[in-house]
């Protein structure tokens, strides 16, 4: 079954730094989204991506916060200066377009700051 | 805007009960209703899905989930659970239209007691 690739699966940064998080979503899906879970709390929507562009945001994705698909199959999520209360799980997903495909998750990547 | 509200933020039951975890949920529009599971240190996956027709859908692990647009409720079932089933369940909604992002519930936690 095809699956949604996250790499890494965890990444420890110190505060202030750059990291980019890497997703490889399904091959023939056309949207892309980005989603955090804070420690023991819910899984919450930052981005969703389309047609090489974002095309809805929430309000936690400041200016801090950037999306990319470089290429063909990949889909970044850059955080340009971590603070500690970025620390959390990054989910991304893909979806075939509409909601009947489903939305497939990846396993995520585990981001802590120190 | 779309909410979901799990009242119970964890159920702890005896092998071989049955369980139902509560979901309900508040749109102004219509919406795709979804149940997704986390095992613990794992991403997430897919459940099951409402988006048309029969109300009551089933997954392939005997889990199902009735769609009831009168009490806009999604509550989901089990009538005999396993210790596998321990587990993290985020009941979430999407807006009945292409790449809408899914919003999730806040994750009710079922623990299996044997």
């Amino acid at each position: 079954e095809p699956e949604v690739t996250q790499t890494p699966s965890h990444q420890v940064t110190q505060m202030g730094q750059e990291v980019i998080l890497r997703c490889v979503p399904i091959s023939n899906h056309l949207y892309f989204y980005w989603y955090r879970q804070i420690l023991g709390q819910k899984v919450e929507f930052l981005v969703s991506f389309y047609n090489n562009e974002i095309s809805e945001k929430s309000e936690i994705f400041d200016d801090q916060f950037s999306v990319e698909r470089p290429d063909g199959s990949n889909f970044t999520l850059k955080i340009r200066s971590t603070k500690l209360e970025d620390s959390a799980m990054y989910f991304c997903a893909s979806s075939g377009g509409v909601a009947d495909y489903g939305y497939t998750f990846g396993s995520g990547t585990r981001l802590t700051v120190v | 805007a779309q909410s979901v509200t799990q009242l119970d933020s964890q159920v702890p039951v005896f092998e071989e009960a049955p369980v139902e975890l509560r979901c309900n949920y508040s749109s102004s529009v219509s919406v795709y209703l979804f149940w997704y599971v986390q095992y613990p240190n794992q991403g997430l996956q897919l459940l099951l899905k409402y988006l048309s027709g029969s109300t009551l859908v089933e997954s392939i692990n005997g889990f199902e989930a009735e769609f009831n647009k009168s009490q806009t409720s999604f509550h989901l079932r089990k009538p005999s659970v396993h210790i596998s089933d321990t587990a993290e369940y985020f009941c979430a909604v999407s807006e009945r239209s292409s790449a809408s992002k899914i919003i999730f519930g806040s994750g009710t936690r079922l623990s299996i007691r044997p």
